[in-house]
């Protein structure tokens, strides 16, 4: 069972450059969401997705896009990168019941721009 | 807005002592509470969830207990080893208007020395 999968791992970006992170989740859950964690910083969410086909913006969403792709999958997108957003990127998943909503994340991508 | 705090950043304990983490928040309307665990270079996973509406988590060696009132929970971890040796996030739940959203805290680093 491979929970939440994140690509890539690593990546360096020069100022301007766009790309696409890739989150999937196998567990069937319906919310997904994508989180930066900055050193000495808790983790900021920046787009959620409640269900599939819905997207909504967390506290942090300047300078990026994302797209629920279908239940499984949900990208994240710079389209021009700046300094300011190197960071550790973790998407995570979760299915509430009630008021129990656990997330589960994946391992991060480390994310450098020069 | 809802904000949470982790003191202190960091804490170094021998092997065998009791630990004590803090959290503390700001708006006392949440779901729940979750404390997390983060190893170096990987992603969070979640060690014990204390609804609203309970006092207390309890698993294995760990024990939270939440105040709503006050704003604050506590994560002891009993008779400490150096695998536990992590970084400890506390993150609350509040449902937004259109979806479930984690405000974390700073995070507490704990080291275990043998």
């Amino acid at each position: 069972n491979a929970g939440v999968t994140q690509t890539p791992k690593f990546q360096v970006l020069k100022t301007g450059q766009s790309m696409t992170l890739q989150c999937a989740q196998d567990m069937n859950h319906n919310s997904m969401y994508w989180y930066r964690q900055d050193p000495g910083m808790g983790l900021r969410l920046i787009y959620y997705s409640a269900s599939e086909g819905t997207t909504d913006k967390g506290e942090v969403p300047n300078g990026y896009n994302v797209s629920r792709l279908n239940k499984r999958e949900f990208s994240l997108r710079l389209e021009s990168a700046a300094p300011s957003q190197t960071s550790v990127y973790f998407c995570a998943s979760s299915n509430r019941q009630g008021r129990v909503d656990t997330q589960y994340f994946g391992p991060g991508t480390r994310l450098t721009v020069l | 807005k809802q904000e949470v705090t982790q003191i202190p950043a960091a804490l170094s304990v021998p092997e065998g002592e009791n630990l004590v983490l803090n959290c503390s928040f700001t708006d006392s309307a949440i779901y729940n509470l979750q404390w997390f665990r983060q190893d170096p270079g990987k992603g969070l996973t979640s060690l014990l969830l204390i609804q609203s509406s309970q006092r207390e988590q309890t698993s294995g060696r760990l024990n939270a207990s939440l105040d709503k009132s006050s704003g604050r929970s506590t994560l002891y971890i009993a008779a400490s080893q150096p695998g536990d040796s992590a970084t400890y996030l506390c993150a609350v739940d509040a449902k937004g208007a259109a979806g479930n959203k984690l405000t974390f805290g700073g995070g507490t680093r704990v080291l275990v020395k043998p």
